[in-house]
């Protein structure tokens, strides 16, 4: 089965840290670009960020830029979202989508909330 | 880049059709074809069903078209079905910092 799981989420207090994991099966991982799009409750989908197949290249949001840094391991089939400093405005579900511009494969999301 | 601009809500019968629309600037659906369109039950991931505009991925039925004009794009369901109900996203290009943005959303009721 081709999918996507996220895992890491939780509840955190402002300006904590957080690390989100994304583990990807079922199709060639290292290949495909991936993304972070976040959803807070209610709200609409927002980009987070990028990383291209090997890794070495990566785009943020000017929301996150600074804060979040995502990475990719390829030999375990996952990338990343290591998120510092979190603000109240940062809770949100965190899905994973595999593609460069274009999502064709989600995760079912994991959830973050902050609040002090 | 601001978010896409797309009407909060719309509606229609069983059978019907109904075209939502999703605005951008010249920055962003004015200048590429990267345009896409998603669909949301509640409590579910969004599912691609329009890519580049007006391409339907494999599976998707055609019941779902896209076009695009100028800054605006518009998503088209025919022979409206109660499981198309959900919220529909779309989402393009912005080049620069924004990279991709997407739309407010619209939420689709079937009467």
């Amino acid at each position: 089965e081709v999918k996507l799981e996220e895992s890491g989420g939780g509840l955190k207090k402002p300006g904590e840290s957080l690390r989100l994991s994304c583990a990807g099966s079922g199709f060639p991982f290292s290949t495909f670009e991936m993304n972070w799009v976040r959803q807070a409750p209610g709200k609409g989908l927002e980009w987070v960020s990028y990383i291209n197949s090997r890794g070495d290249t990566t785009y943020y949001a000017d929301s996150v830029k600074g804060r979040f840094t995502m990475s990719r391991d390829n030999a375990q089939n996952s990338v990343y979202l290591h998120m510092n400093n979190l603000r109240v405005d940062d809770g949100a579900l965190y899905y994973c989508a595999r593609g460069g511009l274009v999502y064709n494969l989600w995760g079912q999301g994991t959830l973050v909330t902050v609040s002090s | 880049q601001s978010a896409l601009t797309q009407p909060a809500s719309v509606s229609g019968s069983p059978g019907q059709t109904i075209t939502m629309s999703c605005t951008g600037t010249m920055s962003d659906v004015g200048s590429y074809n990267v345009l896409s369109w998603y669909q949301q039950h509640p409590g579910m991931a969004p599912k691609l069903i329009i890519h580049e505009a007006n391409k339907r991925p494999s599976g998707i039925s055609d019941r779902f078209s896209g076009s695009k004009s100028g800054n605006t794009a518009s998503l088209t369901i025919s022979g409206l079905q109660a499981d198309d109900e959900a919220e529909y996203f779309c989402s393009a290009y912005a080049g620069g910092s924004q990279f991709v943005i997407f739309g407010g959303g619209t939420k689709l009721t079937v009467l």
